[in-house]
């Protein structure tokens, strides 16, 4: 059974500091998807990781894929209050045979001004 | 890009009712959508996965009676929580693949938050 996780799941961090959100999954997939949630609201799609070593940047963000490591990180540079928000790893289970995703337990995230 | 909508997006009713939720893909075809649903706090649990003609895959622990799937064709998905209860309040929201991606991304719906009361 796939199993997505994410650490740490509550992260209040200063404005202008850099941070790292991890996650990590336990079976093969190449196919990873980063999230953000504002409250009350659905998903915003910010990275589509398909390849071991895959790395993507938008602005203060920056998502890495190593799949041999079943890992991904979501770095965060020089936070800002906007940045605040619930962020998500999700894994396609198409390694498993399927195509469904697989949510980790998301990281809340508070920028202090 | 690749649009989803869902409707509606918030829905108050009386237990016992049934209450039916949308989820259209308004710009490209979908033979596959999923439902998810997500409590104050909580990540995103898959319910289900839509099939375009053909039976829904529910998840384990999700009862296919009260969840009732209906993919009638390619744009279109319906969830109908029947007969629902306070503990069937969340937010639920969609998914559609994009039958003409060039992967398995899937876009996302705005949610749909149910209040049983």
């Amino acid at each position: 059974e796939l199993k997505v996780e994410q650490n740490p799941l509550f992260l209040s961090m200063q404005e202008g500091k850099n941070y790292t959100i991890y996650c990590n999954y336990s079976t093969t997939s190449d196919r990873l998807y980063w999230y953000r949630q504002d409250p009350g609201k659905s998903l915003e799609s910010l990275f589509v990781l398909l390849s071991n070593g895959a790395v993507k940047q938008e602005g203060r963000l920056m998502a890495s894929l190593d799949t041999k490591a079943r890992l991904s990180t979501l770095h965060i540079t020089a936070a800002v209050h906007d940045l605040s928000a619930t962020y998500f790893c999700a894994v396609d289970g198409v390694g498993s045979g399927t195509y469904k995703y697989i949510f980790g337990t998301g990281t809340r995230l508070k920028v202090l001004a | 890009g690749a649009v989803v909508s869902q409707h509606p997006s918030r829905v108050i009713c009386k237990s016992g009712t049934s209450v039916k939720i949308e989820c259209r893909s308004l710009d490209f075809q979908a033979t596959t959508m999923f439902w998810y649903r997500q409590f104050p706090k909580q990540s995103l649990m898959l319910m289900a996965t839509s099939n375009e003609g053909s039976k829904a895959t529910y998840e384990q622990g999700v009862e296919k009676d009260k969840f009732l799937i209906n993919h009638a064709s390619l744009t279109l998905s319906t969830l109908t929580v029947t007969s629902a209860h306070p503990e069937d309040s969340s937010f639920y929201i969609c998914s559609a693949r994009d039958d003409g991606g060039l992967d398995e991304t899937q876009y996302f719906g705005p949610g749909t938050r149910l209040l049983v009361l």
